[in-house]
């Protein structure tokens, strides 16, 4: 496509309940990140793919969190027993680089709003 | 620890004046620096970057500068424009990691 693609763009869960947030990168950009966006914040790092290779996944909260990009294209963001501190804006963004300085473009985000 | 810091949250500027928006770091191993522009209800939109080996990196109306022994950089926009009215998040990628650290933002907006 002709960006990142993210879905769905917003997500209402109930505490406890099970979410999967998808992003689509733009197509060829071998890196792929997940950030989480806190009202009032800006994004802080969740995880890093190249290709399907999950390199950094420092930035994930608790192992509630979960990322995978099993054939190096679509990744899935999930988060288990969603808890009201999950609530926040899910950013994708992908780079075509694997290394060096190339921009990160970003998809809408998917907001999380646990009730 | 805030490692990016963008310390004004927001800045009014009239329409045809020239914004600077500052961010200032803590980690001298980083090696690239981004600006984005983040309109309400949207992902951030890449503005302009500058590697660590320059000082200087112009693309139209916008122009960042960086210094690094001051371990500081700003975001030049001349002339303002009201359509530049958003949130500009600095952000710097920490050498062999690839993962970008964003400051808090700065909210712009320029007045007709």
């Amino acid at each position: 496509g002709a960006g990142v693609s993210q879905s769905p763009r917003y997500k209402v869960a109930k505490r406890g309940q099970d979410v999967a947030l998808r992003c689509d990168p733009i197509s060829g950009h071998v890196s792929l990140f997940w950030y989480q966006q806190a009202l009032g914040q800006g994004p802080e790092f969740l995880t890093y793919f190249q290709n399907e290779a999950q390199l950094d996944k420092s930035g994930l909260p608790s192992d509630r969190f979960f990322a995978e990009r099993p054939e190096g294209s679509v990744s899935t963001l999930k988060i288990q027993r969603t808890q009201q501190e999950d609530s926040a804006v899910y950013l994708c963004a992908s780079s075509l680089a694997g290394n060096g300085n190339t921009e990160a473009f970003f998809g809408q985000g998917t907001r999380l709003t646990v009730v | 620890d805030q490692q990016v810091k963008q310390n004004s949250p927001s800045l009014s500027v009239q329409e045809g004046r020239i914004s600077i928006l500052n961010c200032d770091y803590t980690n001298s191993m980083f090696d690239y620096f981004l600006w984005y522009k983040k309109y309400p209800a949207e992902g951030p939109t890449f503005l302009i970057s500058i590697s660590s080996i320059k000082d200087k990196n112009e693309d139209g109306r916008f122009t960042v500068f960086l210094n690094k022994s001051a371990k500081h950089l700003s975001l030049h926009i001349v002339p303002s424009q009201p359509g530049d009215s958003a949130v500009y998040f600095c952000a710097a990628r920490d050498t062999g990691t690839y993962k970008y650290i964003f400051g808090t933002g700065t909210r712009l907006k320029v007045l007709a």
